[in-house]
């Protein structure tokens, strides 16, 4: 049984360029959630997605959109990336009706320079 | 803000020590969960605990929550150097839809 994966593992981008994540959930699970992950802070809510639409979405600008393909895998794409965009990106897969209990891919970590 | 906060933010303990850490969160929740981060990888989940349970076990783990004082504890007992790791506690609201996470307790257990 396969568990969520995330690719790529690391990421080396430069100020303005635009980056895009990918993720594929849990086998079973049809529900996609986004978090970043600040060094020394907990993980933010970025945005969620169920039924290839966005359900629900945390504090954060326009530049991060996201998109969830019909085989319930997601993307997440960051658009003018800044400095403060280095972070570890973690998917996370969940079930509807069962979002609590979230399991979470091992990240992307996203290096702005 | 970040709903829950942990507390203590860093914890030193000796192997077989006991390990407590604490959590509070400001709003209402359906229930509190517990994961574990192995330096900056992906979360594991540890437990759950929902709104009308006060205790919680789960092998050398124990959870309580006391909704009244909107806190939380994880105990960690006769612990392995292998428990090193970051800990978070994160809140579910239905409403809302979301898991909102702490900042952690960074845990190292010396052997």
């Amino acid at each position: 049984d396969a568990g969520v994966t995330q690719s790529p593992t690391h990421l080396i981008k430069t100020r303005g360029q635009q980056v895009t994540l990918r993720c594929s959930p849990k086998s079973g699970h049809d529900t996609v959630s986004w978090y970043q992950q600040a060094l020394g802070q907990g993980p933010q809510f970025i945005f969620q997605y169920y039924e290839e639409e966005e359900r629900q979405r945390g504090n954060f600008p326009d530049r991060f959109s996201g998109h969830q393909f019909p085989n319930y895998s997601s993307e997440l794409n960051v658009n003018a990336l800044l400095l403060g965009d280095s972070a570890l990106y973690l998917c996370a897969s969940s079930l509807v009706g069962f979002q609590e209990t979230q399991y979470f891919g091992p990240g992307t970590r996203l290096l702005v320079l | 803000s970040q709903q829950g906060e942990e507390d203590p933010q860093a914890l030193s303990i000796q192997e077989g020590e006991n390990a407590t850490m604490n959590c509070s969160y400001k709003t209402s929740i359906n229930n509190l969960q517990w994961y574990r981060q192995n330096s900056g990888r992906g979360l594991v989940h540890l437990i759950l605990i929902r709104s009308n349970e006060r205790e919680k076990h789960s092998g050398r783990l124990r959870v309580t929550l006391d909704t009244s004082k909107k806190s939380s504890s994880l105990l960690i007992t006769a612990s392995r150097a292998a428990d090193t790791a970051s800990y978070f506690c994160a809140t579910y609201n239905t409403n809302a839809g979301k898991s909102t996470f702490g900042d952690g307790t960074t845990l190292t257990v010396k052997p």
